[in-house]
C-alpha cells in the first residue's frame, strides 16, 4: 500500500520570505513523486515530479522539491515566496509497480504582502 | 504534454438524477483515470478507465453508482448516477504519459452541487 502524508494544513508565510511545504511518503517499491498547485475552482497544475536520479528537482514557478529516500520526504520550496502562491498544495506518489496515484490531504498556502 | 477538456465544467442537479461528464484528450493515451474531491478534502481515485473493457473501480465505489465508458484511448465519460447531496464534489479525469513528459495530466474538473 502506498501513502502520503502533509502534516501541515495551512501555512502562512510573508512575501519575500522562503516558503516550504511538507511531504513523506509511503510505499512498497521505489516511490514516483509528484507536486500539484490547485487555484480557486480550477483544476489541478503540475510542479514538479521525482522519478530518479538527482535528488533536488526543479520545477515551475521557481519551485523545486528535494527527494531524502531516509526520511522518506519529497518536501517542496521556494526561496522567495509570491502573494499569487498562495493555493491549495498538493503531494502524491505513486508505486513503482502501480499506475495508481495516492494524494496527501493538501496543504493550503497563504502568502501576505 | 496532453490537453484535456473536460464537460461540463460545473452544473446543479436535482436529486435522482443522473450526470454524465466527458473527457477528452488531444493525444492518445492508455492509462485514463477519474477522481472525486470532496468539499475541502484531496482527490480519492473512482476508478481507472479501460479502454474496450470494464473499469476497475476502487473499494468504496461501484459500477451501478459511477458506470464509466472508454469507447477510445482519447475519450472517456463518468456517469454519477441517482444522484444525491453527499454526490456534490468537484469530479476529474486525469491521464497518464510516457516518456518525455512523463506524469499524470488533469483536466479542469467538473464541479457538481445536487440540491
Amino acid at each position: 500500500a502506498q501513502s502520503v502524508a502533509q502534516p501541515e494544513d495551512q501555512v502562512n508565510v510573508a512575501e519575500g520570505n522562503p516558503l516550504t511545504v511538507k511531504c513523506t511518503y509511503s510505499v512498497s517499491g521505489n516511490p514516483y513523486l509528484f507536486w500539484y498547485v490547485q487555484y480557486p475552482n480550477r483544476g489541478l497544475q503540475f510542479l514538479l515530479k521525482y522519478i530518479t536520479g538527482d535528488n533536488l528537482v526543479k520545477g515551475s514557478y521557481g519551485f523545486e522539491a528535494e527527494f531524502n529516500k531516509s526520511q522518506t520526504s519529497f518536501h517542496l520550496k521556494k526561496p522567495s515566496a509570491l502573494v499569487s502562491d498562495s493555493a491549495l498544495y498538493f503531494c502524491a506518489v505513486r508505486d513503482g509497480n502501480d499506475y495508481k496515484l495516492s494524494f496527501g490531504a493538501g496543504t493550503t498556502v497563504t502568502v501576505r504582502a | 504534454s496532453a490537453v484535456i477538456s473536460q464537460k461540463p465544467s460545473r452544473d446543479i442537479c436535482q436529486r435522482g438524477t443522473s450526470l454524465t461528464i466527458q473527457c477528452q484528450v488531444d493525444s492518445q493515451v492508455t492509462m485514463m483515470f477519474w477522481y472525486r474531491q470532496q468539499p475541502g478534502q484531496s482527490l480519492t481515485l473512482i476508478a481507472t478507465a479501460n479502454q474496450g473493457s470494464e473499469a476497475t473501480y476502487e473499494s468504496g465505489f461501484v459500477i451501478d453508482k459511477f458506470p464509466i465508458s472508454r469507447p477510445n484511448l482519447t475519450f472517456s465519460t463518468l456517469t454519477v448516477s441517482n444522484m444525491s447531496p453527499e454526490d456534490s464534489s468537484i469530479y476529474l479525469c486525469s491521464v497518464h504519459e510516457g516518456g518525455f513528459h512523463y506524469g499524470y495530466t488533469f483536466g479542469s474538473g467538473t464541479r457538481l452541487t445536487v440540491v
